[in-house]
């Protein structure tokens, strides 16, 4: 599977919208970009996923860049409960796969 | 619907007694369940995979006779810490892949805290 790249940590204020980045440049043709979430103590909690278009769902939208290479997880009004380390991971369709999780970023929803 | 969930939530336990941990798909069936672990201020790892009906393949540096899997049946895989000893206490979390469907992604257990005394 191909390695992501994260930022270690960022800050939102609560009410904006957060943006995530995530690189990926060694992606291929049939993998997918897969989002998770985990709130401290907590399982992990999918996000959305995409392949090249950009996707949107009830929680956040994803923004793929035309070349594949990186891609914006977009959390539109953050609210405390958003709080939580964003996982990044790249892998092919099928959910029967292994993930491997990265370091992730660490987002802090600031009052 | 897709939830997964563990039981039990927190376990204490004395060091050589051996801990079994649930993980059941309540609302979907599941042929492939993952087993992670995860140490404090750090990332998940994957222990092992669990098919149904089958042997659980191992990820390197697992102790297969120490972390015992058994997956039964389509909603229940267990993992059990066999003669645990406090470097054994971490995050213990599964997760599962609905059978059939639309759906093409895992979902996670709440998670189970081990503490070995």
């Amino acid at each position: 599977d191909a390695k992501t790249t994260q930022p270690p940590s960022m800050d939102c204020a609560e009410g904006r919208a957060a943006n995530l980045p995530c690189n990926h440049s060694t992606i291929s043709g049939n993998e997918y970009v897969y989002w998770y979430r985990q709130i401290h103590s907590q399982g992990p909690q999918y996000i959305i996923h995409g392949l090249k278009n950009n996707e949107t769902n009830e929680m956040a939208s994803l923004i793929i860049t035309e070349d594949r290479k990186s891609s914006t997880l977009i959390l539109p009004h953050a609210t405390l409960r958003d709080t939580a380390v964003y996982y990044c991971i790249v892998l092919g369709r099928f959910g029967n796969e292994k993930l491997t999780f990265g370091t992730g970023t660490r987002l802090t929803i600031i009052p | 619907g897709a939830v997964v969930s563990q039981h039990p939530s927190w376990v204490i336990c004395k060091s050589g007694t051996s801990v079994k941990i649930e993980c059941r798909s309540l609302d979907f069936q599941a042929t492939t369940m993952f087993w992670y672990r995860q140490f404090p201020k750090q990332s998940l790892m994957l222990m092992a995979t669990s098919n149904e009906g089958s042997k659980a393949t191992y990820e390197q540096g697992v102790e297969k006779d120490k972390f015992l899997i058994n997956h039964a049946s389509l909603t229940l895989s267990t993992l059990t810490v066999t003669s645990a000893h406090p470097e054994d206490s971490s995050f213990y979390i599964c997760s599962a892949t609905p059978l059939a469907g639309s759906t093409d992604t895992q979902y996670f257990g709440p998670g189970t805290r081990l503490t070995v005394l």
